[in-house]
């Protein structure tokens, strides 16, 4: 099975910081990586799929980068409705997710 | 707008069964497989099944894979997951999730339900 690590687990901001969080994957997934936005009490929500490319409707101060093994997704100028906890997946060979990482004030 | 919504969950006691169903809507559902993710509250993520558009291929994850059964009703937009000798490592909340082609290849997943919480304790 190929493991993901995510890091940080938990990320301290301000509204309008630069917020960087980084996916590791124990084998190489190509551009086979995810992104996912979660709020307390809701199902996750698609923000970045192929490593980089925006889903639907996802503001632009979001980006992904990365290929291989290293990801990371990037939010530009935090705003307060990005107050989430983000979720990585690699679904390069079957899927499997990171343990996530809270972004909090 | 695309929704899915589960129902089913609620506690059960070890070795017991459960039937979590989801509705689907907004979308032309037998255009998509469909997925189980589940994750304990708090925790990570961790995909449990998945069935293709047709409904003719599915798949487990071997925490799953003989006791946990997938299946479509294309007519009714409704997927369920039939669960067996539960244990109380299924405790988790139980999320419905679309895939992004018919195909169980398609793993990246565009939408997801509010999920449905199943609790698993004597």
């Amino acid at each position: 099975d190929i493991q993901v690590t995510q890091s940080p687990s938990t990320v301290s901001v301000s509204v309008g910081d630069r917020v960087t969080i980084t996916c590791r994957a124990s084998q190489s997934v190509r551009s086979y990586l995810a992104w996912y936005q979660q709020k307390p009490g809701k199902g996750p929500k698609l923000l970045i799929h192929t490593a980089s490319l925006l889903h639907t409707g996802v503001p632009s101060r979001f980006s992904g980068s990365g290929s291989g093994t290293e990801f990371t997704l990037t939010i530009s100028s935090l705003q307060p409705d990005d107050l989430a906890t983000y979720h990585c997946q690699q679904y390069g060979l079957y899927s499997t997710f990171g343990g996530g990482t809270k972004v909090e004030i | 707008e695309v929704q899915l919504l589960e129902s089913g969950g609620g506690l059960v006691q070890p070795g017991g069964s459960l039937r979590l169903s989801c509705v689907g809507s907004g979308f032309t559902f037998r255009n998509h497989a469909m997925n189980w993710v589940r994750q304990v509250p708090g925790k990570g993520l961790e995909w449990v099944s998945a069935i293709s558009g047709s409904g003719d291929k599915t798949y487990y994850a071997d925490s799953v894979k003989g006791r946990f059964t997938i299946s479509r009703d294309n007519s009714e937009n409704t997927l369920d997951l039939q669960m067996h000798g539960l244990r109380v490592e299924d405790t988790a909340i139980y999320f419905c999730v679309q895939s992004d082609c018919p195909s169980t290849d398609c793993r990246k997943f565009d939408w997801w339900g509010q999920g449905t919480q199943l609790i698993v304790s004597s």
